[in-house]
């Protein structure tokens, strides 16, 4: 089973608009991690935060993440068309080398 | 981007036959996955490596083997492959543990 789980399932916005998308997970993590995927291709590495961190920043990502309430979101300001992909969170809560995945959240940049 | 291959990148095969899919880096990177992505279903584990010949299952490893005889290559083996198994796979690679993870270009995969 999935322990991240990102809301909204699918997110449809103009150009130029903020896109945030959300991941709650279920046990304690070190980590977790945001990743893109255009479509047909494979995934590629966003950013990590530790459990440690509660704000980090990339360009226009901004991710914030609230141990307590085991969740975590992305925020991408000033949306691109290049920025339509889906979005999936992952964490290292099972304690061993795998990352535990969600389903992702889709997003759609209209221009 | 990392240096992370697959191959191949597209195959139509019939069910019974065996299938194998490569992953090669060149990162000299410890750990290596293999993932099957299907709609409504998002990443599931298949197997993974922690080392030259140390494995181990993932969630969905039945009807699935691998072997990996060298850091660079890590080999993913359908014995006999039925419908189920058409899918897209993609390869991962980590220096650390349960850390970022760089992805290959993935197989598409068309059982018939």
């Amino acid at each position: 089973s999935q322990q991240g789980e990102e809301d909204p399932q699918a997110l449809s916005i103009q150009e130029g608009e903020n896109a945030t998308m959300n991941c709650s997970y279920k046990t304690s993590i070190n980590n977790l991690q945001w990743y893109r995927q255009n479509s047909g291709r494979g995934l590629v590495h966003l950013i990590l935060i530790r459990s440690n961190e509660r704000e980090k920043h990339s360009g226009r990502l901004r991710v914030t993440l609230d141990t307590s309430k085991k969740s975590s979101s992305l925020l991408i300001t000033a949306s691109r068309a290049a920025d339509t992909a889906s979005y999936f969170c992952a964490t290292d809560g099972r304690g061993n080398y795998q990352l535990i995945w969600g389903a992702g959240t889709k997003l759609i940049i209209k221009p | 981007d990392a240096g992370i291959t697959q191959s191949p990148r597209h195959k139509v095969t019939e069910t019974g036959t065996p299938v194998t899919l490569r992953c090669h880096q060149t990162e000299n990177h410890r750990y290596m996955y293999w993932y099957r992505q299907d709609p409504g279903h998002g990443l599931r584990l298949i197997h993974y490596s922690y080392g030259v010949k140390d494995t181990d299952k993932g969630e969905v490893s039945d009807g699935y083997s691998v072997s990996r005889s060298k850091t660079e290559d890590f080999l993913l083996t359908l014995e006999s492959a039925t419908s189920s198994q058409t899918s897209v796979y993609f390869c991962a690679i980590s220096e650390l543990s349960a850390d970022t993870q760089y992805f290959g270009p993935g197989t598409r995969l068309t059982v018939l």
